[in-house]
Parts: structure tokens; C-alpha cells; sequence
């Protein structure tokens, strides 16, 4: 079955440690995303990338990074720098191109907690 | 600025019923998509139904319709008969042709749906 995996589903971290949360999907799409969700709130677009080899911000990008050397897989690593992250993860893809209609198609997600 | 506003943070239905889930958004774009997704307790994000701003007649996905007020600029979900499995969050969210696939999302409704 196509879909999109992440993971691991839950995650502790102590604080100052990198991690590294894994997004691979097999629905051949070109454009990926990374949300983050904080309880009682919506999704917040961290990264996203429309094509392999590139990727932009999105609107809380400090204290992330990705990259994108596969097309199916869009790696999000958390850094120390990232003052609050714990929080609800998750990975989206899409068939990309212009134009608006196009959904997203998200992961299980992954929860992240700093000890 | 691209803007999706949900103002219903919380909204019972009994089953059977019918329940209305408001969401209005702000664009300048002419050409926009909107997306109602389903979010359960596991967290996973379930696409429900999409309505184009050119699109001529309001969407409907079994169950799921949108009323779609242009001049209004709302997008309100409608779940006829609802049933317990509806019980969920459920987010609005908004894409434009000029920023490819990169969605807007509101902060959500929980509906609950009581017996």
C-alpha cells in the first residue's frame, strides 16, 4: 500500500541533544512537508521541499533542519537550538506542481518529548 | 497575509444529527483551494473534501458537504448524520496557486458527538 511512514511514533530527548525524525513515503510525490502541532493548536509549517535537492522555510523554521537527497525521504532534525520542542510532528507530501488544488497526504506523526 | 479562522473551539452534536463547522479565510489570490481534514485522537490527518475557488458548485464527499460563500469568503463543513466515529478535530485549510502546495491551516474544532 502507497502511504507515508514516520518515525519513531513517540520520542524522548534529553535537553541539548539533537535528534532526527524520519518521513519516508512511496506515493512517488514530489513535494514534501514538515508540521509542527502544539496541543489545542494547528499545524505550523516548519519545512517543505518541492523537488530533491531543495527545500525552503516555512513559517518556524529556527532551531530545524532537513534535507532532501531522496525523493521519498525528508529527514527533520530537531537541534539544541530549538527552545521549546516538544510537540506533535508531522510529515505531509503532495503531488506539487502549481496551482492550488493539490492535498496533502500526512504520516502517523511523531511525538517528540524533552526531558 | 493568508489568513484561516475557525472560531468554534468546541461544538456538540447528538447522533443523527446535522452540525456546521464555520471556518472563514482571508486571500488577495483569485485562485485558491480549500481542504477540510479529520484529525482522531490517534493524530493522524484524513483528508475530507476540497473546494476550488472556481469551482461552480459546492463540494460533496458522501457525508461531508461545504458551503462555499465566496463573497463571504467562508467554507463552512457540513457532516450530515453524525456518528460517533466524528467525533474528532477537525481543521480548515487554504492553498494558492502562487505559493504551490504550501498550506494555511486554522486552529481546529473538536466535535464530539454524544450518544
Amino acid at each position: 500500500d502507497g502511504g507515508i511512514t514516520q518515525s519513531p511514533k513517540y520520542l524522548f530527548r534529553k535537553e541539548g541533544q539533537n535528534v532526527t525524525l524520519s518521513c519516508e513515503q512511496n506515493l512517488n510525490h514530489d513535494a514534501m512537508y514538515w508540521y509542527r502541532q502544539d496541543p489545542g493548536q494547528g499545524l505550523r509549517l516548519i519545512y517543505y521541499s518541492q523537488i530533491v535537492n531543495d527545500f525552503q522555510k516555512g513559517d518556524i523554521a529556527e532551531g530545524y533542519s532537513v534535507s532532501r537527497e531522496k525523493k521519498e525521504s525528508f529527514p527533520l532534525t530537531v537541534t539544541s537550538a530549538q527552545k521549546n520542542p516538544t510537540a506533535f510532528y508531522l510529515c505531509a507530501s503532495s503531488t506539487g506542481g502549481q496551482g492550488a488544488r493539490s492535498e496533502q497526504f500526512f504520516g502517523p506523526g511523531t511525538r517528540l518529548t524533552v526531558l | 497575509a493568508q489568513k484561516i479562522t475557525q472560531t468554534q473551539p468546541g461544538m456538540f452534536v447528538q447522533e443523527k444529527e446535522a452540525v456546521t463547522l464555520d471556518c472563514t479565510y482571508d486571500t488577495s489570490d483569485p485562485s485558491y483551494g480549500l481542504f477540510w481534514y479529520k484529525q482522531p485522537s490517534s493524530g493522524e490527518m484524513i483528508f475530507l473534501i476540497y473546494q476550488g475557488s472556481y469551482d461552480q458548485q459546492n463540494a460533496t464527499e458522501g457525508r461531508y458537504s461545504l458551503n462555499f460563500q465566496k463573497a463571504r469568503k467562508s467554507a463552512n463543513l457540513v457532516i450530515s448524520a453524525s456518528q460517533l466515529g466524528d467525533s474528532a478535530m477537525y481543521f480548515c485549510a487554504m492553498s494558492h496557486s502562487f505559493t504551490g502546495n504550501q498550506f494555511y491551516f486554522g486552529t481546529g474544532t473538536s466535535l464530539t458527538v454524544i450518544p
